[in-house]
């Protein structure tokens, strides 16, 4: 079975603070990992994706097989970050049906 | 390019009644996939549906059911509504036209109060 965790459920920092979301995984294949976002009052939207290696707003993430981790990290954080984070893991195979963790409330403080 | 919409928006249904909610993909995408985001969690997966076809279904009872149409527009459909049915329900696309990337195309979703 696949599982997403992410032990924190909120995350409060100011602005320019390093701020990472961490996120662990379970999975016995190769799993594909992403971080989706929500704003305030808009819909839940894909931030980045782990195949894909690359930043989106400042914020990058490595897949660590070794520690089944995936964390979201930012160098500095900026106010307009504050929103939702949910981690989500789609497995090889089948219909390729992704599992979301339960997701991490960031307040970044002027 | 049309966004994936969901209707309706809010509703109040009591226990043991049946709810319709319905979705419109993404212009291009020919899945999709309903979740149930309970307060303070995240989405839960329903079941998926591509070319009109389930193809996946997360841990959800049989009253939990859906369809997809050839325009690739779905409904979900909860007969006997528990309490802890009230959730938001969310409807995401996805498709081949836009490459396999994984990527999840959300509309706003549904709530749904179940008294």
């Amino acid at each position: 079975a696949q599982r997403v965790t992410q032990p924190e459920k909120l995350l409060s920092v100011f602005k320019g603070a390093p701020v990472e979301l961490k996120c662990n995984y379970s999975y016995s294949g190769s799993p594909e990992l992403f971080w989706y976002v929500q704003y305030s009052r808009q819909r839940l939207q894909l931030l980045l994706r782990h195949i894909s290696r690359e930043s989106i707003k400042g914020f990058t993430a490595d897949l660590n097989k070794g520690e089944t981790s995936f964390h979201l990290k930012k160098p500095f954080a900026q106010e307009e970050d504050s929103a939702m984070y949910y981690c989500a893991l789609r497995g090889a195979g089948g219909s390729y049906i992704p599992t979301f963790g339960r997701g991490t409330s960031l307040i970044v403080h002027p | 390019e049309t966004g994936v919409t969901q209707s309706p928006t809010h509703l109040i249904k009591t226990r043991g009644q049946q709810v319709t909610l319905r979705c419109s993909s993404q212009s291009g995408h020919n899945t999709v996939s309903w979740y149930q985001q309970a307060l303070g969690q995240g989405p839960q997966f329903i079941f998926q549906y591509y070319r009109e076809e389930e193809n996946g279904r997360g841990n959800f009872p049989p009253r939990f059911s859906g369809l997809q149409f050839p325009n690739y527009s779905s409904e979900l459909n909860v007969n006997a509504l528990e309490l802890d049915d009230s959730a938001l329900y969310l409807c995401a696309s996805s498709g081949w036209t836009s490459g396999n990337t994984g990527e999840l195309f959300f509309g706003e979703g549904s709530r749904l109060t179940v008294l």
